[in-house]
C-alpha cells in the first residue's frame, strides 16, 4: 500500500503552547488528506478534510482558529494545534487518499500522540 | 441511528477459528467499504476494500458486501493471536469523499 508519513509520533508540550504536525505522502500525491483526533477506546473522529491549494473544511464542533490546517502542497499537509491545553490531549492521525479515480483507498500515518502538561 | 454500527466486543475466538465481524450502515448511497485494523495506540492499517456486491478473498481474509442489506462483514480464517485488534469498518459516499467510521470492534484470539 501507499506510505503515509506522519511526524512526530510523540510530543509533549506546555498547556498555551503550539504544536505542528506533519503529514507527507512518500510515494503518491494526495490531493486530499484527511485529519482525525482518536480519543482512548473510542473510534476516529474526523475534524477536517484538506485539499491541496484550498481551505480546509472543518467538521462541525472542530475549531478552526485552533486546529490551523495547511496543504501546500500535493504531498504535504500540516496540523497545528494552537495554544494547547490539557483537554487536546489526543492522538491525531493523518490520512491520505490517492488521487485520481471514483474509488480510492486512504492510507493513514503513523499518529501522532499528543500530551499537554 | 449511527451511520456506521459495529458490535464493540469484545469477540473471542480460539486460535485456528474463524473470526467473523460485522458492520451495518444507513446511508443507502454508499459506494465504497473498507475494513481496518487497528491494534492499541497504533494507527489504523487498511485490510480490505470491497466496491461491489459478493465477496472478497485476499489470504486468510474474506469481505462480503450486500448493498440490499446494507451489511458488510469480514472473515478472517484460521485466526492467529496476532490478529487480536480492533477491527474498524468504514464507509465512503462516493470517490472523494470522507469516510465514516464505526466505532470498531475488539477481536480476541485466545490461544
Amino acid at each position: 500500500g501507499a506510505v503515509v508519513s506522519q511526524h512526530p509520533s510523540r510530543v509533549i508540550c506546555k498547556s498555551g503552547t503550539s504544536v505542528k504536525i506533519e503529514c507527507r505522502s512518500l510515494d503518491f500525491q494526495a490531493t486530499t488528506m484527511f485529519w482525525y483526533r482518536q480519543f482512548p477506546k473510542q473510534s476516529l473522529m474526523l475534524m477536517a478534510t484538506s485539499n491541496e491549494g484550498s481551505k480546509a473544511t472543518y467538521e462541525q464542533g472542530v475549531e478552526k482558529d485552533k486546529f490551523l490546517i495547511n496543504h501546500a502542497s500535493l504531498t504535504l499537509s500540516t496540523l497545528t494545534v494552537t495554544s494547547a491545553h490539557p483537554e487536546d490531549s489526543s492522538f491525531y492521525i493523518c490520512s491520505a487518499r490517492v488521487a485520481g479515480g471514483a474509488y480510492t483507498e486512504a492510507f493513514f500515518g503513523q499518529g501522532t500522540r499528543l500530551t499537554v502538561v | 441511528q449511527k451511520e456506521v454500527e459495529q458490535n464493540s466486543g469484545p469477540l473471542s475466538v480460539p486460535e485456528g477459528a474463524i473470526a467473523s465481524l460485522n458492520c451495518t450502515y444507513s446511508d443507502r448511497v454508499s459506494q465504497s467499504f473498507f475494513w481496518y485494523r487497528q491494534y492499541s495506540g497504533k494507527s489504523p492499517e487498511l485490510i480490505m476494500s470491497i466496491y461491489s456486491n459478493g465477496d472478497k478473498e485476499d489470504g486468510r481474509f474474506t469481505a462480503q458486501l450486500n448493498k440490499a442489506s446494507q451489511y458488510v462483514s469480514l472473515l478472517i480464517r484460521d485466526s492467529q493471536p496476532s490478529d487480536s485488534a480492533t477491527y474498524l469498518c468504514a464507509v465512503q459516499r462516493g470517490g472523494g469523499n470522507k469516510l465514516t467510521f464505526g466505532t470498531g470492534t475488539q477481536l480476541k484470539v485466545e490461544l
